[in-house]
C-alpha cells in the first residue's frame, strides 16, 4: 500500500519556467491538500480539494494552480516559477474533512524539493 | 502572523531525558491539536493528537498536555531515544483540516 506518492522528488527550475507536481493517493480519500514547507514557517496550505472536480484556495495560493480531474490525483502547477517559490512541497490526503470526525488524520507524501534559480 | 507559536526551535537532550516542546495558540475556534513527527527526507506523520475536552493524552512514551484556559499545549517524550531524533510540528485546527495551522517546528536531537 503506497499511501501518498509525489512526483518528482527533486526539481530545479529557471525563473519563468512552468512545471506540474503530481500527487497520487491509493487510499480512496476524498480530501487532498498541497502544502509548502519553508524554514521557520512550518507548513502552509496552498490549495485543497474536497472531492473530484473541486478545488479551493488555501492560505498561500498566489502563483499556483491545481486540478483534481481524478479522485486519486491532485496536480499542483506553477505557470511562471519565481525564486520565492523555492520550497519543499508536500501533498496530503484525508478521509474526512476534520472537525468532530473520529478519524481525523492527514497522510503526507514524501515531498518535492523545488529550487527556482 | 503565525497562529500557532512553537518553542524551542531546536532541542538537544541525552538518551533517557524528557524533552518538552511547547505550543501556544490564539484562535479559540481551534478544537483539534495534533503533533506531527518528520524524519529527514520524509513527510510529516501524525504522532498523537488531542481535543480540548481532555487535559492530557498518553500514547506510549508520548504525552500531550493541554491547558485550555492558557491556550497552550505541549508534547513530552518520556525516556527519549536516539531514534526519536526528528523535527516535531504542533498544529491546531478548527472544524476543517483545510484551516489547520502549523507551528514552525522543533528539531530534536537525542544523543546516545
Amino acid at each position: 500500500n503506497a499511501g501518498v506518492t509525489q512526483t518528482p522528488k527533486f526539481r530545479v527550475l529557471k525563473t519563468g519556467q512552468s512545471m506540474t507536481l503530481l500527487c497520487a493517493q491509493d487510499m480512496n480519500h476524498e480530501y487532498m491538500y498541497w502544502y509548502r514547507q519553508d524554514p521557520g514557517m512550518g507548513l502552509r496550505l496552498i490549495h485543497y480539494s474536497v472531492g473530484e472536480g473541486t478545488t479551493a484556495k488555501g492560505e498561500v495560493p498566489d502563483g499556483y494552480n491545481v486540478s483534481r480531474l481524478k479522485k486519486q490525483n491532485f496536480l499542483l502547477g506553477l505557470e511562471s516559477a519565481a525564486p520565492s517559490q523555492t520550497s519543499v512541497y508536500f501533498c496530503a490526503s484525508s478521509s474526512t474533512p476534520g472537525g468532530n470526525y473520529v478519524d481525523t488524520e492527514a497522510f503526507f507524501g514524501q515531498g518535492t524539493r523545488l529550487t527556482v534559480v | 502572523q503565525q497562529q500557532v507559536k512553537q518553542s524551542p526551535q531546536s532541542l538537544i537532550v541525552q538518551k533517557g531525558g524528557i524533552p518538552i516542546i511547547n505550543c501556544a495558540y490564539e484562535n479559540t475556534a481551534f478544537d483539534y491539536f495534533p503533533w506531527y513527527q518528520q524524519f529527514p527526507g520524509k513527510g510529516p506523520a501524525l504522532l498523537i493528537a488531542i481535543r480540548p475536552d481532555v487535559s492530557e493524552k498518553k500514547e506510549g512514551r508520548f504525552t500531550i498536555s493541554f491547558n485550555k484556559s492558557a491556550k497552550q499545549f505541549s508534547l513530552h517524550i518520556m525516556d527519549s531515544q536516539p531514534g526519536d531524533s526528528a523535527t516535531y510540528f504542533c498544529a491546531a485546527s478548527p472544524f476543517s483540516l483545510s484551516d489547520m495551522r502549523f507551528g514552525a517546528g522543533t528539531r530534536l536531537t537525542v544523543k546516545p
